[in-house]
């Protein structure tokens, strides 16, 4: 069964820092990778979503790559700023088209 | 705006209640999802719906009941039968299948039993 880990838990690095966001799954059969932000008490913002034949995709600052082989997606954000703050969430669909979800990364920028 | 709407923003049940929880998106998506985020874990999934009248068990079910009579609606009752209720609760809705369009969410609905 597919799973999916975030580590680490929790990172907090100064403002203007590039930094990455790491993703890992289990099972290398992933229909697609999808990002998601959450603010504190809110849903979840769809980020980036890289299809199971893509390698990355990119918006704006924030750059997504995905390697099925070695079971890792990575999420780059460049020039970080306070309002990045938020918990990053990585989710792999299986293929009975389902989500399995990471417990995500909580971000903190140091203004 | 296309979207999802929850209501209502916090919710609190009494030991032995069941409440339900509103969902409603004018997205003309297909498919409807409903999961359950408690810390320091990933969202689980507890139900979803490809189609009106239809819907599946996800991973967490039990405890839960859902409609889905209208395209547009999806809620979902937390029975009594649910002993740790407290907890996050978001519904999502998709095309189905995605096709790569991704889910769009609803902003929350947070449940405490008091």
């Amino acid at each position: 069964k597919q799973e999916v880990t975030q580590i680490p838990a929790a990172l907090s690095v100064p403002e203007g820092e590039n930094l990455v966001l790491n993703c890992s799954f289990t099972d290398s059969a992933i229909y697609n990778l999808q990002w998601f932000r959450q603010d504190p008490g809110k849903g979840l913002t769809s980020l980036l979503l890289i299809q199971s034949s893509q390698r990355e995709q990119t918006s704006g600052r924030l750059n997504a790559s995905l390697d099925k082989s070695s079971g890792r997606s990575t999420l780059y954000i460049a020039a970080s700023q306070p309002g990045d703050s938020a918990t990053y969430l990585c989710a792999g669909m299986d293929s009975n088209y389902q989500l399995i979800w990471g417990a995500g990364t909580k971000l903190i920028i140091k203004p | 705006d296309g979207g999802i709407t929850q209501s209502p923003k916090y919710l609190f049940r009494k030991e032995g209640q069941n409440v339900t929880l509103s969902c409603e998106q004018n997205l003309n998506h297909d498919a409807m999802y409903w999961y359950r985020q408690d810390p320091g874990q990933g969202l689980r999934l507890i139900y979803y719906s490809q189609i009106v009248n239809d819907f599946q068990k996800g991973d967490i079910a039990e405890g839960y009941s859902v409609s889905r009579e209208k395209k547009e609606s999806f809620p979902l009752t937390v029975t009594s039968a649910q002993k740790n209720p407290t907890a996050f609760y978001l519904c999502a809705s998709s095309i189905f299948p995605t096709g790569g369009r991704g889910y769009t969410f609803g902003s929350g609905t947070r449940l405490t039993v008091v």
